[in-house]
């Protein structure tokens, strides 16, 4: 079972298009990343978002961390051929003392965006 | 400031041997994680190591084991390999500092081919 959903799993669009992609999950994280990866490549991280609420932008790529910490939203405007690659949300758990989980990521499947010229 | 190194890029073993994968962290970074990628099952986590101990475990077979050297290098062992562990492995280092998010950044991996 994933603890955190991603959608659409693939998505093909036309360069000068808009999309977003869905991260969702039932659990809070204290944290959530966003990957690009490319094949064969490791993820590279985008952006790190940690309040609820919060809004960042990277050019032409929007991210939203829901208010409640359990969802993200990664909305990219005018998509080009070069943002084609695997996303990824990863979430992080900040939880300290015994048990604790700091130190793992908690992967969604991925969505593979193709973007054509 | 380099980025994490994983040694060797490539790999190619047959069913019941064993292999050891290298990863060497950002400096600085004392949590070193490491992660398995399939397409089926997409990124799973392995386990932690952080100050040279296991932090943090995944839900893998004894069959996986790492360990974490004084300077922060982190290596990992699969022994005994099947099918089923061709994979690509990638290795993460972090900060881990309390309070602060951990945020992972990684390395290129090891592509295992287990024939």
């Amino acid at each position: 079972t994933q603890l955190l959903e991603q959608s659409p799993q693939f998505l093909s669009i036309q360069e000068g298009e808009n999309l977003t992609v869905y991260c969702n999950s039932s659990s809070v994280f204290s944290s959530l990343q966003w990957y690009r990866q490319e094949p064969g490549e490791g993820p590279v991280l985008l952006v790190t978002v940690v309040t609820g609420g919060e809004v960042k932008k990277l050019k032409r790529l929007t991210f939203q961390f829901g208010d409640a910490r359990k969802d993200s939203s990664l909305h990219i405007t005018a998509a080009q051929p070069g943002d084609t690659g695997l996303y990824l949300c990863a979430g992080s758990h900040l939880v300290l003392g015994r048990g604790s989980t700091l130190g793992r990521l908690y992967f969604g499947r991925g969505t593979q965006l193709t973007v054509w010229p | 400031k380099a980025g994490v190194t994983q040694t060797p890029r490539y790999l190619i073993k047959t069913r019941g041997q064993q292999v050891t994968l290298s990863c060497s962290p950002i400096s600085g970074h004392r949590s070193v994680s490491w992660y398995q990628q399939t397409p089926g099952q997409g990124l799973q986590f392995l386990f932690e190591y952080f100050s040279e101990t296991q932090r943090n475990k995944g839900n893998f077979p004894g069959r996986f084991s790492g360990r974490q050297f004084s300077n922060s290098r982190s290596e990992m062992n699969v022994s005994t390999l099947e099918l089923g562990d061709s994979a690509l492995y990638l290795c993460a280092s972090s900060l881990r500092s309390q309070g602060v998010p951990d945020t992972q950044y990684f390395g290129p991996g090891t592509r295992l081919t287990v024939l």
